[in-house]
């Protein structure tokens, strides 16, 4: 029983276009919610995060939506380069635990 | 050094082989985590030490054993496993309570035999 799902396995995008990754949850416990980014031969790295208090968490190019009501959280990069080709997984967790839950990842290729 | 280290990067190892992950780090967290990355699946919480005390184990089998002699180091200690066992396993560590996010090491990449 997946509590986090990113249904798309895998995504290309032009340079200088919009990414936009979606993750679906289903713990209405989760508040706390987090993106990572995964190159080859790396461990996940800490991209961005967005309280469930909060609709909206930008910085720089990258802009992480919540929603709620719908359980969905999205990324939005733009613009793309890139250098942004990578695996991004989202995470949830309920504060108060150590328990992080992630998604399968989505493989990003942004084509120059 | 700072960061999350993890050794070896690269780890293959028979069936009857007793062999150790290690993890260390100089952050100043006081949480440590071992992960378990299969191919199209999702990262699985294996364990979770916080302050040198388990915290959590997630029906990880037997035949995987963790060691946290203090707050900087971690240990996964493995023997006689299985090919499925074969993953990428991924220590992390965090502040109280993880909800500043994880850092992440690079991840011992292990074969099974």
């Amino acid at each position: 029983d997946q509590q986090v799902k990113q249904n798309s396995p895998s995504l290309s995008v032009q340079e200088g276009r919009i990414s936009i990754l979606n993750c679906d949850y289903t713990n209405s416990m989760f508040d706390y919610f987090l993106w990572y980014k995964k190159y080859p031969a790396e461990g996940p790295t800490f991209l961005i995060s967005i309280s469930s208090i909060k609709d909206k968490n930008e910085d720089g190019r990258f802009t992480v939506f919540l929603n709620k009501s719908a359980k969905h959280l999205s990324l939005h990069i733009v613009p793309s380069q890139p250098g942004d080709s990578a695996v991004y997984f989202c995470a949830a967790v309920s504060s108060g635990t150590y328990k992080y839950i992630f998604g399968t990842g989505t493989r990003l290729k942004v084509l120059a | 050094e700072t960061g999350v280290t993890q050794t070896p990067r690269h780890l293959v190892m028979g069936m009857t082989n007793k062999k150790s992950l290690k993890c260390e780090q100089h952050l100043g967290h006081n949480a440590m985590y071992w992960y378990k990355q299969s191919a199209k699946k999702p990262l699985e919480l294996m364990f979770v030490y916080s302050l040198e005390e388990r915290v959590e184990n997630n029906s990880v089998p037997s035949r995987f054993s963790p060691e946290c002699p203090n707050s900087s180091h971690l240990f996964l200690h493995l023997h006689t496993l299985q090919p499925e066992d074969s993953a990428l396993y991924l220590c992390a560590s965090s502040g109280q309570q993880g909800v500043q996010g994880y850092t992440f090491g690079s991840g011992t990449r292990l074969t099974v035999v």
